[in-house]
């Protein structure tokens, strides 16, 4: 059974611009999670799709979008491109609404320059 | 804020021995998880643990938790030079909307 996929595997964006990071659930997985892990901040919550629709929001900045496809799929965009936001970008996915396991993906590292 | 505080924040241990890692939140959660993460690559899922239990094992893993004092331990016995890496916990807060709150996570060496 494949994971999730992640794609691209490296990001380098200058600041100002656009990124858009790529996430494929596992197959039969509805719900999908996207994480940020920056240096010296951890792991942060980001936003949560199900059934494409947002579901939950951590505390990021509205240039922080994302969207969910009807294949399960999901898309995470970061608008306006600043340093800080050069990170590991994790993605996961789980079964269903209900408290589950969330599985991650390899993640995208964006750096912003 | 980080939910979880995890303790140590590093440990240095040889192959064959027994390394045990603590976790300590602030709130009441659905469950608690526990993952692995090699150089900074992508998290691998280790274990659930539901409020309502108190321990559970998988292989060489055994995670404990106590919601009266807001703590887990992940122990890993017989280690091997392959289990270093970074482990986090998570926690899965009640009311929380399904997203996980990492801790600051334990960064486990284990020589030959």
């Amino acid at each position: 059974e494949a994971g999730v996929t992640q794609s691209p595997t490296h990001l380098i964006k200058t600041r100002g611009q656009q990124a858009t990071l790529r996430c494929s659930p596992i197959s039969g997985h509805t719900s999908v999670y996207w994480y940020q892990q920056a240096l010296g901040l951890g792991l942060q919550f980001l936003l949560w799709y199900d059934e494409g629709e947002e579901r939950n929001r951590g505390n990021f900045p509205p240039r922080f979008s994302g969207r969910q496809f009807p294949n399960y799929s999901s898309e995470l965009n970061v608008n306006a491109l600043e340093l800080e936001d050069s990170a590991l970008y994790l993605c996961a996915s789980s079964l269903e609404l209900a408290s589950d396991e969330q599985y991650f993906g390899p993640g995208t590292r964006l750096t912003v320059t | 804020s980080q939910q979880g505080e995890e303790d140590p924040q590093a440990l240095s241990i040889q192959e064959g021995e027994n390394a045990t890692m603590n976790c300590s939140y602030k709130t009441s959660i659905n469950n608690l998880q526990w993952y692995r993460q090699n150089s900074g690559r992508g998290l691998v899922h280790l274990i659930l643990i539901r409020s309502n239990e108190r321990e559970k094992h998988s292989g060489r893993l055994r995670v404990t938790l106590d919601t009266s004092k807001k703590s887990s331990s992940l122990l890993i016995t017989a280690s091997r030079a392959a289990d270093t890496a970074s482990y986090f916990c998570a926690t899965d807060v009640t009311g929380g909307g399904n997203k996980l709150t990492f801790g600051t996570g334990t960064q486990l060496k284990v020589e030959l």
